[in-house]
């Protein structure tokens, strides 16, 4: 089962601005998962992109899928202090998580 | 409201005496999960079940076991527990079919083996 890689692992920045985070993963998927993770607690289902699509929105998020590069962003606009948490990737259907992404919105 | 449960949410043991950790899902899941998380590590799966009766190892079964007697019921045990096993404990439950919806994770479980 495979696991996708986060990148980067820790980031922070000011209320208001966008954040950006990656995963990569290595062998072909079906479908891809953003989960986020307030410190702590249990994880929350964000989003699902499927194979066919290349980028779905959901509020202020925007997740993108490039199958030929196997990687994944997760856009969070307009950030507020409230999405601080760590983001997790999970590809294919196994739920593998990776170590996440942590991110810190500064007021 | 759709949930997972489990229950202590914080313990304290010490190491050799059995514990179990319990979990329910409240959404006809067939599919039920533990993980545990440590710093730096992720989420790393420890058991899985498809569905009543039928449980599989995930990647780092060694000293746990589980029993799905019942659908919405999928309890963690630990027949004898080291200090190695001191971690955050999730359950996790989604349809056989991930379809759009994913897991629904419970809230966890904090345990220290001292």
């Amino acid at each position: 089962s495979q696991q996708g890689e986060e990148d980067p692992q820790a980031l922070s920045i000011q209320e208001g601005e966008n954040a950006t985070m990656n995963c990569s993963y290595k062998t072909s998927i079906n479908n891809l998962q953003w989960y986020r993770q307030n410190s702590g607690r249990g994880l929350v289902h964000l989003i699902l992109i499927r194979s066919n699509e290349r980028e779905k929105h959901s509020g202020r998020l925007r997740v993108t899928l490039d199958t030929s590069k196997k990687s994944s962003s997760l856009l969070i606009t307009a950030s507020r202090a409230a999405d601080t948490a760590s983001y997790f990737c999970a590809p294919g259907q196994n739920f593998v998580f990776g170590p996440g992404t942590r991110l810190s919105v500064l007021p | 409201e759709a949930q997972v449960t489990q229950n202590p949410r914080y313990l304290i043991t010490v190491t050799g005496k059995k514990l179990t950790v319990t979990c329910s899902q409240n959404m006809n899941h067939e599919y039920m999960s533990w993980y545990r998380q440590d710093p730096g590590l992720g989420l790393r799966q420890i058991y899985y079940s498809m569905n009543v009766e039928v449980t599989d190892k995930g990647d780092v079964p060694e000293g746990y076991k589980v029993s799905r007697k019942e659908k919405r019921n999928f309890p963690l045990i630990l027949e004898s527990p080291s200090p190695n096993q001191t971690s955050l404990y999730f359950c996790a439950s989604r349809p056989l079919q991930a379809g759009s919806h994913g897991y629904t994770f419970g809230s966890g479980t904090r345990l220290t083996v001292v």
